[in-house]
């Protein structure tokens, strides 16, 4: 079944502990991308990757920082959470053709304390 | 980089009415214009999408309409059902290749 997988799906942590939000899928897509969505401000681009070792800021890249290793695997770090990072947090992919659909992860909620 | 706002952010509808959501856009050179749907608590899922050398596409009850002159595009749900509850998003590609997320319309189908 073609899909992406982010994992966890839910994670409370304290300010300051480093934490890696993981991202995973099998549809061999170029483009991935990680988004955060909060009340009233939609999505929000965080980061994407074109192809391997390919990475780019989005619209809110300050406190993240993410890696390509690998065409199928594009995890999220937060080095230093901060409360203002709680949010819920998306994973997409797409073939990386500038018009086709974007197929989303599961979302994986953080709470920052 | 691309700007796409979504107006307006809440829609009621009685059953078996029309709702339409309209967004407009800031890059001309955008070319490629989707629609997500986000039922409560899942993951967002393209409904319907529509390209720059198109004005008018159908899928059953979802239409999405685009006028390039104006820089704006807007959702059509015809016969809307309880089902059509969601918070729908519009996004635009740009000439930087990067998908931009309007802020999402809450759409409530009153039974």
């Amino acid at each position: 079944e073609a899909q992406v997988t982010q994992n966890p799906r839910y994670l409370i942590t304290v300010t300051g502990k480093k934490l890696t939000v993981t991202c995973s899928q099998n549809m061999n897509h170029e483009y991935m991308s990680w988004y955060r969505q909060d009340p009233g401000l939609g999505l929000r681009q965080i980061y994407y990757s074109m192809n391997v070792e390919v990475t780019d800021k989005g619209d809110v890249p300050e406190g993240y920082k993410v890696s390509r290793k690998e065409k199928r695997n594009f995890p999220l770090i937060l080095e230093s959470p901060s409360p203002n990072q709680t949010s819920l947090y998306f994973c997409a992919s797409s073939s990386g053709q500038s018009n086709t659909e974007a197929f989303f992860g599961q979302g994986t909620r953080l709470t920052v304390v | 980089g691309e700007n796409v706002e979504q107006h307006p952010s809440t829609l009621s509808v009685q059953e078996g009415d029309s709702a339409v959501i309209k967004c407009t856009y800031s890059d001309s050179a955008s070319n490629y214009f989707p629609w997500y749907k986000q039922e409560l608590g899942k993951r967002p899922q393209l409904i319907i999408d529509i390209r720059s050398n198109v004005g008018e596409k159908k899928d059953q009850r979802i239409a999405v309409t685009l006028n390039k002159t104006a820089k704006h595009f807007s959702l059509h749900i015809t016969e809307t059902q309880p089902e059509d509850s969601a918070v729908y998003f519009c996004a635009a590609i740009g000439g930087n290749n990067r998908l931009a997320f309007g802020k999402g319309n809450q759409v409530v189908v009153i039974p």
